[in-house]
C-alpha cells in the first residue's frame, strides 16, 4: 500500500494563479482531511470529508475549495492564490467507526509558495 | 482560547536521558482523544501514541509513554532513553467527540522542537 500520496511536492505560484493539490489514499478510508502548516506552527484544518460527496469546513477554509467524488481522491483547489496561502499542505485519512480514536495517516505534504 | 497548549518551544536533552514534553488541553466534551505526532526535519507526520479520555491506564508504545492527568487536563509525552534520532518537532493534538462522533479533524498545538545532544 502506498498510503496517502500527494502531488506535487513543491510548487511556486504567482499571486492570482490557481492550482489543485492532489491527494489519493489506497486504504479505503472514508474520512479525509486537508491541513495547512505555517512556519513554526501546528497544523490547522482546512476542510474534511466523511465520504464521497460529503465535505465540510474546518478552521481555515477561506480561499480554498474541495470536492470528493470518489473514496480515494480528495483534491484541494486554490483559487486566486495569495501570499497568505504560502504554507505546507498535508492531506490525511482515517477509517470510520472508531469514534475519537481515528488515527490519521498523513501524506508527505506539498510545500507551496505564493509570490 | 487555545485548545492545545505546548509551553516548551524548544528543548535540549542529553542522549540517553528521559525527556518530558508538556501538553495541556481545553475541552468540555467528555469524549475526546489525545494524540502525539513526531515531525522530523524531512517533514512527514509520524503518529506516536494515543490516549482516550475514558482510558483508565496511561498509554505506552515502546519508549513512548503518555502521562495523562485528566483532572489537570494534561497529556505529557515521556520519551525514555532518548536517542539522536528523536530530534524533531513534536505535536500534541486532540479530537473531540462532539456531534461528529470523531469525524472532525485534529486540533494541534504549536509544537516543541526537541534536540538530542550527544
Amino acid at each position: 500500500n502506498a498510503g496517502v500520496t500527494q502531488t506535487p511536492k513543491f510548487r511556486i505560484l504567482k499571486i492570482g494563479q490557481s492550482m489543485t493539490l492532489q491527494c489519493t489514499q489506497d486504504m479505503n478510508h472514508n474520512y479525509m482531511y486537508w491541513y495547512r502548516q505555517d512556519p513554526g506552527m501546528g497544523l490547522k484544518l482546512i476542510y474534511y470529508s466523511v465520504g464521497a460527496g460529503i465535505t465540510d469546513k474546518g478552521e481555515v477554509p477561506n480561499g480554498y475549495n474541495v470536492s470528493r467524488s470518489t473514496t480515494e481522491d480528495f483534491p484541494l483547489r486554490l483559487e486566486l492564490a495569495a501570499p497568505s496561502q504560502t504554507s505546507v499542505y498535508f492531506c490525511a485519512s482515517s477509517h470510520q467507526g472508531a469514534g475519537v480514536y481515528n488515527e490519521q495517516f498523513f501524506g508527505p505534504g506539498t510545500r507551496l509558495t505564493v509570490l | 482560547a487555545q485548545k492545545i497548549t505546548q509551553t516548551q518551544p524548544g528543548m535540549f536533552v542529553q542522549e540517553k536521558e528521559a525527556v518530558t514534553l508538556d501538553c495541556t488541553y481545553d475541552t468540555s466534551d467528555p469524549s475526546y482523544g489525545l494524540f502525539w505526532y513526531k515531525q522530523p526535519s524531512s517533514g512527514e507526520m509520524i503518529f506516536l501514541i494515543y490516549q482516550g479520555s475514558y482510558d483508565q491506564q496511561n498509554a505506552t508504545e515502546g519508549r513512548y509513554s503518555l502521562n495523562f492527568q485528566k483532572a489537570r487536563k494534561s497529556a505529557n509525552l515521556v520519551i525514555s532513553a532518548s536517542q539522536l534520532g528523536d530530534s524533531a518537532m513534536y505535536f500534541c493534538a486532540m479530537r473531540e467527540g462532539g456531534s461528529g462522533g470523531g469525524a472532525d479533524g485534529l486540533t494541534f498545538g504549536k509544537g516543541t522542537h526537541l534536540i538530542i545532544q550527544p
